[in-house]
C-alpha cells in the first residue's frame, strides 16, 4: 500500500515553454502533498506544501508565478514550470501524506531537462 | 547552520561490513527522525522511524538518536552490495515538513 506515483517519469522540454507534473496517490487519500527538487549530489529542499481545495504555501525563495501548484483532488497534485529556463533542469520528488504529521510516501521523481 | 547536516561522503566498504552513518541536527524541538534510503534516479523510501531518543531495530539496520548530542545513526550489519544507495537522514519541522541532510553515498563492493 501507500503508493505514489509521478508523471512523466523525464521530460525534456525547450526554454521559455511550460511543462506540468502529475502527482498521484494510488492507494490512499493524501491531504497533504509535498513538492521538492533535488539538484545533483544535493539534498532533497522542500519547495510547496499543498493541502486540497487550497492555496500552496511555498518555502522562502521559490516564486509561486513560476511554480505553479494545484491539489484540485485528493489523490491529485500537479505542479507546472512556467516559462522554463535550464536553470530549472533538477529531479522533481512529490510526496504525499494522508493527514499532517503522519508519514510522507514518495514518488518516484521527475527528471526535468531545459534545453 | 543547516537544520540537519550529513557528511555526503561517499563512503565504500566491502560486503558484510557494519556501516555507520551518522547525521547532527540544530533544532532541539525535533522530535521525529527518519532514515530514507534512495537508489539513483529514484524517490526516497523510507528506511527506519523514530521518535525521540533510543534506540529502533529491524533486520540489519538499526537506527539511533541521541537528542542530548542531537545526533542521528543508521547502522547496517552485514551490508550487501544491494545496500549501494544514497540515504538520507531527516527531521519533521513543525509543519509536517521533512528537513532532510545531503544524503551519504553508499558502495558495497562485492
Amino acid at each position: 500500500g501507500a503508493v505514489v506515483s509521478q508523471h512523466p517519469s523525464w521530460v525534456i522540454c525547450k526554454s521559455g515553454t511550460s511543462v506540468k507534473i502529475e502527482c498521484r496517490s494510488l492507494d490512499f487519500q493524501a491531504t497533504t502533498m509535498f513538492w521538492y527538487r533535488q539538484f545533483p549530489k544535493q539534498s532533497l529542499m522542500l519547495m510547496a506544501t499543498s493541502n486540497e481545495g487550497s492555496k500552496a504555501t511555498y518555502e522562502q525563495g521559490v516564486e509561486k508565478d513560476k511554480f505553479l501548484i494545484n491539489h484540485a483532488s485528493l489523490t491529485l497534485s500537479t505542479l507546472t514550470v512556467t516559462s522554463a529556463h535550464p536553470e530549472d533542469s533538477s529531479f522533481y520528488i512529490c510526496s504525499a501524506s494522508p493527514g499532517t504529521g503522519d508519514e510522507q510516501y514518495f514518488g518516484p521523481g521527475t527528471r526535468l531537462t531545459v534545453t | 547552520q543547516k537544520e540537519v547536516e550529513q557528511d555526503p561522503g561517499p563512503l565504500s566498504v566491502p560486503e558484510g561490513a557494519i556501516v555507520s552513518l551518522n547525521c547532527t541536527y540544530s533544532n532541539s524541538a525535533f522530535q521525529y527522525f527518519m532514515w530514507y534510503r534512495q537508489y539513483s534516479r529514484k524517490g526516497p523510501e523510507l528506511l527506519m522511524y523514530t521518535y525521540s531518543s533510543g534506540n529502533k531495530e529491524d533486520g540489519r539496520f538499526t537506527a539511533q538518536v541521541d537528542k542530548s548530542s542531537k545526533y542521528i545513526s543508521l547502522f547496517i550489519r552485514d551490508s550487501q552490495p544491494s545496500d549501494s544507495a544514497t540515504y538520507l537522514c531527516a527531521s519533521r519541522g513543525s509543519q509536517g515538513n521533512l528537513i532532510f541532510g545531503k544524503g551519504t553515498k553508499l558502495s558495497v563492493k562485492p
